[in-house]
């Protein structure tokens, strides 16, 4: 089973810094996925990668194949970003391939 | 469309009740999930189907029933309510798997569920 790391587990930054949440993960994987949850408790998918960068917004995530590491940016943040991220890795089949980090709770203070 | 739809919301329960959580979604995809949520872990998945009328264990699945007679519909029963089974509760619908790959999956509100 994939054990799945995210760092840190809290994090407090004032409005406009540049966000770094981690996710490291044990076994190959055929996808990375991010999520985010909001302080309502709603889930909602960001990303899904395999290799290389995606961006959206001011959302950045990356994925380190070799390092079984991905790491999640946001750029000039704001207090809507404020919520929980959380990384899953999916080591192949279907949502029983997943495996689910313990997430990210992220505040932005204005 | 209206996604994935769940109820109730809020639900409390007294041991050895018994209830059915609702899971609906409108965007026709093949796959759903149910999963539970809890503090301090990773969502861990209970049961999930792949299509009408195939259903699959998860990680978590004793205490819980699921079945899939419609594409649109995939409740969860819980047969006798135990307060470890207190937990935020979340169903998840996805597109089918395609070589290989899971894609994204879009999740319903959630369900907080307390047992007494």
């Amino acid at each position: 089973k994939n054990e799945v790391e995210q760092s840190p587990q809290n994090l407090t930054a004032q409005e406009g810094e540049f966000i770094t949440i981690n996710c490291s993960y044990s076994v190959g994987i055929s996808a990375l996925h991010w999520l985010q949850q909001h302080p309502g408790g709603g889930i909602v998918s960001l990303f899904m990668l395999s290799s290389g960068k995606k961006k959206h917004g001011r959302l950045i995530a990356t994925i380190n194949i070799q390092e079984k590491h991905s790491s999640l940016h946001i750029t000039a943040s704001h207090p809507r970003d404020s919520a929980v991220y959380i990384c899953a890795a999916h080591s192949g089949g279907g949502a029983d391939g997943l495996t689910f980090g313990k997430g990210t709770h992220l505040i932005i203070q204005p | 469309n209206a996604g994935v739809t769940q109820t109730p919301k809020f639900q409390v329960l007294k041991t050895g009740q018994s209830m059915t959580l609702q899971c609906a979604q409108d965007m026709n995809h093949e796959y759903m999930s149910w999963y539970r949520q809890d503090p301090g872990m990773g969502l861990r998945l209970i049961h999930y189907s792949v299509g009408a009328g195939i259903t699959d264990q998860g990680e978590v699945p004793n205490g819980y029933n699921v079945s899939r007679s419609t594409t649109e519909d995939f409740p969860l029963r819980l047969l006798s309510a135990a307060p470890s089974q207190t937990s935020v509760y979340f169903c998840a619908s996805s597109y089918s798997i395609i070589q290989g790959a899971f894609y994204e999956q879009f999740f319903g509100p959630g369900t907080r569920l307390t047992v007494l």
